[in-house]
């Protein structure tokens, strides 16, 4: 079966472009989330997403960075004016429901290195 | 902010060696752990969920111990190969499927 699948792999961009990547959850996952992991750093959460609630947007360290899910499915992170400190692995997460003990499923992840 | 940590950052082994390392995590709040398993250029693999004090899991030459009384997970790898080198991330959970990770335990496993 598919796995979580993330596009691009690799993403090398100019400071002050903007980003989008892509991840495309396990179908019938309810739940999606957004790491990333910086250079030394361990996975730092960015934003999730259950069903048709709200996302949770906690994580997102700046409000260069927003997230949406269309159709309860497929998930664009978008990065505006990117700095160099945004240039990280992106990794995409999806479980089965967010209000259960499930293991999260993750994408390969999309390297991102800003210029 | 909970702070999650994971000791030690790094380690070498032998091929053939066992090993262990540490995850501690918030005593309070305590939904689950998780331990995932990250090789390069590979997505994180979970290994294991935990929910009960004094669990033990295993798979293959893998284990994993909880206390969550005292906060902490053990990971024990035995009869360490190549191909167990990786990073290994914990998780803890305190609230639904919110998952706050340690910095990861980076093995390398000498032939």
């Amino acid at each position: 079966g598919a796995g979580v699948s993330q596009s691009p792999s690799n993403k090398v961009t100019e400071k002050g472009k903007d980003v989008e990547l892509r991840c495309d959850p396990i179908s019938g996952h309810t739940a999606l989330y957004w790491y990333r992991q910086s250079l030394g750093q361990g996975l730092e959460f960015l934003i999730y997403f259950q069903g048709n609630s709200a996302p949770d947007k906690s994580g997102l360290p700046s409000d260069r960075f927003s997230a949406e899910r269309t159709g309860g499915s497929v998930s664009t992170l978008t990065i505006q004016r990117t700095q160099q400190e945004d240039s990280a692995v992106y990794l995409c997460a999806s479980s089965l429901d967010r209000f259960r003990v499930n293991e999260q499923f993750f994408g390969p992840g999309t390297r991102l290195t800003v210029l | 902010i909970l702070n999650v940590e994971q000791s030690p950052q790094s380690l070498h082994v032998q091929e053939g060696d066992s090993t262990n390392f540490t995850c501690s995590f918030p005593s309070s709040n305590f939904y689950a752990l998780h331990w995932y398993r990250w090789e390069t250029a590979k997505s994180p693999e979970a290994l294991f969920v935990m929910t009960l004090n004094g669990d033990e899991k295993k798979k293959g030459r893998i284990s994993a111990t909880l206390n969550t009384k005292e906060g902490y997970s053990y990971l024990y790898i035995k009869g360490s190969q190549p191909e167990d080198s990786a990073t290994y991330l914990c998780a803890f959970n305190n609230a639904g499927n919110m998952l706050t990770f340690g910095g990861g335990t980076r093995l390398m496993v000498k032939p």
